[in-house]
């Protein structure tokens, strides 16, 4: 069945430091994937959108690269700032007869040091 | 500009009530409408979708029910609540299936005793 991996359940940076959080999902054919980002007591929203015609997305200075190859659509900042302290969440779209169904990884909570 | 309301804010519930969780969107016609469920620290787990008035899918069972009486309206309920009902509740829209962007509502958070 499909399934999205996220296994770093938390991850502490300092300022100015790359951030890089794994994803690998497991479906057929060509998926949609996601990154959302949720700040504490409010709903996700879309932090950026990858589909097989554009393989790459960025967003306020993030970055995903979709790679059919390995299965893998990680995350990555060159510079995280304070403000980007969130839990972020790779998501695989739905698509063909399940093409409602979302599935949400674990999400990584993102702690950046002043 | 569309707006997503939820209601109530947060609940405070007995094991065994009843319990019933509102969602209107305003500023968009037909939405595709979803609940998720978010257990505290949680990831979130779909519960349900609906893409018409009066047509719900279930996606996971979890004694919770779901109806969408108007196009802009999707309520979850349940007639008895157990502990494990415990969590925020989200409910979101997309123009379009699971390739779409979700705009998400900001919840309800819901303690059950």
């Amino acid at each position: 069945g499909n399934s999205v991996t996220q296994m770093q359940g938390q991850v502490t940076l300092s300022e100015e430091e790359f951030l890089f959080i794994n994803c690998t999902y497991s479906t057929t054919g060509y998926p949609t994937l996601f990154w959302y980002v949720q700040y504490p007591g409010e709903g996700p929203q879309l932090l950026l959108k990858v589909t097989t015609a554009n393989n790459k997305g960025s967003s306020r200075g993030f970055e995903a690269t979709y790679d059919k190859g390995t299965t893998s659509f990680h995350l990555q900042k060159a510079s995280v700032q304070e403000s980007d302290s969130a839990v972020y969440y790779c998501v695989l779209g739905g698509r063909d007869t399940n093409a409602y169904k979302v599935i949400f990884g674990k999400g990584t909570h993102l702690h950046v040091l002043p | 500009a569309q707006t997503i309301h939820q209601w109530p804010v947060a609940e405070i519930k007995a094991v065994g009530s009843p319990l019933s969780l509102g969602c209107t969107i305003k500023g968009k016609s037909s939405p595709n409408l979803y609940w998720y469920w978010q257990a505290t620290g949680g990831t979130l787990q779909q519960l349900f979708y609906s893409i018409t008035v009066g047509q719900v899918e279930s996606v996971v069972q979890l004694n919770l029910s779901a109806s969408r009486p108007k196009d802009d309206q999707f309520i979850l309920s349940t007639e008895k609540l157990l502990l494990s009902h415990s969590g925020f509740y989200l409910c979101a829209w997309s123009l379009t299936g699971g390739y779409a962007e979700q705009f998400f509502g900001p919840g309800t958070r819901l303690t059950v005793l």
